[in-house]
């Protein structure tokens, strides 16, 4: 059973950028897709992007375009998660999650999820 | 503003039948499948259904799903005070990627 094992919470400066990891345990990506979800304090949840690992290419939301860097490396089953140019509103919990893929650019469900990092942005 | 819409909270008492409606598009729900998910508080969304209608391994049949058109619902029968949570739907997007509806808040009274 494939879990997701993300890193540790952040506190980042405004400006500064981020980096989180998500590790594949207990099997690997296959040819899953993994997508990044925020979830901002007491809101809902919001997909920033995603990558099918064995393709290598990522897709983003518009609203993340050009400030987050989706990126996966195969032999270790991680990927990543960069989000720059970090405002307050940026302060929320990121989550990977495992996604079906169905191929030619069709999607599935979400699972599983990873247990989520902490990302606080603040002066 | 979420691209799904879904009521901001339902509620019930234990052992009575709850539905939660997630109202799309036929730029997502209408062409794509439709999945649902639990988050307890504190915790990480869980896979509830996937596939408009299928239940993973592990979920109990009181949970269910089903599509028309642009719209999905999930329903729980027999209600816990353990499915006390925040439900959220999800789908796909043709022009806009990965979308959720914005949640709803379960309260089993």
């Amino acid at each position: 059973q494939v879990q997701l094992v993300q890193s540790g919470a952040e506190v980042k400066k405004p400006g500064s950028s981020v980096k989180v990891s998500c590790k594949a345990s207990g099997g690997t990506f296959s040819s899953y897709a993994i997508s990044w979800v925020r979830q901002a304090p007491g809101q809902g949840l919001e997909w920033m992007g995603g990558i099918i690992p064995i393709f290598g290419t990522a897709n983003y939301a518009q609203k993340f375009q050009g400030r987050v860097t989706i990126t996966a490396d195969e032999s270790t089953s991680t990927a990543y998660m960069e989000l720059s140019s970090l405002r307050s509103e940026d302060t929320a919990v990121y989550y990977c999650a495992r996604v079906r893929y169905y191929g030619s650019g069709s999607y599935g469900w979400f699972d599983p999820w990873g247990q989520g990092t902490l990302v606080t942005v603040s002066s | 503003q979420s691209v799904l819409t879904q009521p901001p909270s339902v509620s019930a008492a234990p052992g009575q039948k709850v539905t939660i409606s997630c109202s799309g598009s036929s730029s997502n729900i209408g062409n794509n499948y439709v999945s649902w998910y639990q988050q307890l508080p504190g915790t990480a969304p869980k896979l509830l259904i996937y596939e408009n209608n299928k239940r993973p391994s592990g979920i109990p049949d009181r949970f269910s799903g089903s599509k028309s058109g642009t719209s999905a619902t999930l329903g729980i029968t027999g209600l816990q005070t353990g499915d006390e949570a925040d439900y959220y739907c999800g789908t796909w997007d043709s022009s806009l990627g990965g979308v959720f509806g914005g949640g709803t808040k379960l309260t089993v009274l």
